[in-house]
């Protein structure tokens, strides 16, 4: 069973900066992983899959990298509306999570 | 609309049964797997069952043999059957759309979930 540990737990930054959100996988899931936002009182949404691939509407400044069993997604320059909880997901794992606060 | 949409929350006693149902519309429905997702409150995301588009289920140990998960493309919906409920199984409960891109399998469209709360 595949594990995934994101960190960190929580990121604090101010609107403007960059955001660098990493997931690891206790076994390599080659290119196999899936990055979500969640805002209180609502679903999940797809951000993020095969590692680099914006889901559809997803804005240029969001992006992945990375394969095996290290991911990252970068936030190039946070907007108000990017503080939100981001998910990592590969098949029926997914990580516990990385809270995105304004600093 | 693409969409999909959660019912049959609510409030049960450990040990009793509530059956949520998932229906969706805006897309072809028959040729989908589904899945139900769960998230207690203030907490992660974990993965509840499955039902291909076939028929063919998938479960986690922690809830197989007490959940049943099932289809019915006729009206556009699937279910899940929740039985021996727990405390722990106290939740808010989202049903997804599978999205296979032939390297993985994501969920690309959610309901905006129901609450299940077992509680004495």
């Amino acid at each position: 069973e595949i594990v995934l540990t994101q960190s960190p737990d929580t990121l604090s930054l101010s609107p403007g900066e960059r955001a660098t959100l990493s997931c690891r996988a206790s076994q390599s899931v080659s290119s196999h992983l899936a990055w979500y936002q969640q805002k209180p009182g609502q679903a999940p949404r797809l951000l993020m899959y095969d590692t680099s691939s914006r889901a559809t509407g997803i804005p240029a400044r969001f992006s992945g990298s990375g394969s095996g069993t290290d991911f990252t997604l970068t936030i190039s320059s946070l907007e108000p509306e990017d503080f939100a909880v981001y998910y990592c997901q590969r098949h029926r794992a997914f990580g516990q999570g990385t809270r995105l606060e304004i600093k | 609309e693409v969409q999909l949409v959660e019912s049959g929350g609510g409030l049960v006693q450990p040990g009793g049964s509530l059956r949520l149902s998932c229906a969706a519309s805006g897309f072809s429905f028959s040729t989908y797997d589904m899945h139900w997702v769960r998230q207690s409150t203030g907490k992660g995301l974990e993965w509840v069952s499955a039902i291909g588009a076939a028929g063919q289920t998938y479960y986690p140990d922690s809830v197989k043999g007490r959940f049943t998960i099932s289809r019915e493309n006729a009206k556009n919906s699937f279910f899940l059957q929740m039985d021996s409920l727990r405390v722990g199984d106290t939740a808010v409960y989202y049903c997804a759309r599978e999205f296979d891109t032939g390297v993985g399998w994501y969920f690309d469209l959610w309901g905006r979930g129901t609450l299940v709360t077992v509680s004495p």
